[in-house]
């Protein structure tokens, strides 16, 4: 069965730092996608990476970095020099090839980023 | 209008009235679900249309109804709900097929009284 875990439940920190959102996932497949999204207080979730599983390679966006370790069945994010308006609660999500796309979702980590 | 739009954004409603939330995406995409966001669980996935066909049942109570009559609308059809069902309820639309991704609407924040 299909299992996100985030451990972390809340995280704050103080703007300019560095911070790393946790992500562990368990599935059967060989086959799955793993995503990100960001959840601002305005309720919509907003997309933010795909990986597949074939591609382990790190990505880079601006601030915004995921480093994906299949060894360790993890999928990460870092933010690096914060901005309040990184503040959100952040989603981690896998969904397994095959038929309608089902996303299962990891319970969320609040972030707050402090002026 | 852009991406996907849900309305109402906030509902009000007592135990025994009938409400609907309706949901539409303007991507041209093939799959909609719908998911409840309550304070005490992580994003629950309700159901699945694709290509206008119910795929999945998750569980759901029968006093949440939804309806799928094009591949651009779907609408959650709500009756005689419980306090408990007050959550924010999503909608996502996504091309479908293996690994797209899911593009959210902003959500109809519901309260049962």
């Amino acid at each position: 069965a299909q299992k996100v875990t985030q451990a972390q439940t809340e995280i704050s920190v103080v703007e300019k730092e560095d911070v790393t959102l946790d992500c562990v996932y368990e599935t059967r497949d060989t086959t799955y996608y793993l995503f990100w999204y960001k959840q601002p207080p305005s309720g919509e979730l907003v997309f933010l990476i795909r990986r597949n599983s074939f591609d382990e390679q790190n990505e880079i966006s601006g601030r915004y970095s995921w480093n994906f370790q299949k060894s360790t069945s993890s999928f990460n994010f870092t933010i690096t020099a914060s901005q309040v308006v990184d503040s959100a609660v952040y989603f981690c999500a896998l969904s397994e090839e095959g038929g309608a796309q089902k996303l299962v979702f990891g319970q969320g980590t609040r972030l707050t980023i402090n002026p | 209008e852009t991406g996907v739009t849900q309305t109402p954004r906030h509902l009000v409603m007592g135990m025994t009235n009938k409400k609907s939330l309706k949901c539409e995406q303007h991507l041209g995409h093939n799959a909609m679900y719908w998911y409840k966001q309550s304070a005490k669980k992580p994003l629950e996935l309700m159901f699945v249309y694709s290509l206008e066909e119910r795929v999945e049942n998750n569980s759901v109570p029968s006093r949440f109804s939804p309806e799928c009559p094009n591949s651009s609308h779907l609408f959650l059809h709500l009756h005689t709900l419980q306090p408990e069902d007050s959550a924010l309820y999503l909608c996502a639309s996504s091309q479908g097929g293996a690994g797209g991704e899911q593009f959210f609407g902003p959500g109809t924040r519901l309260t049962v009284l």
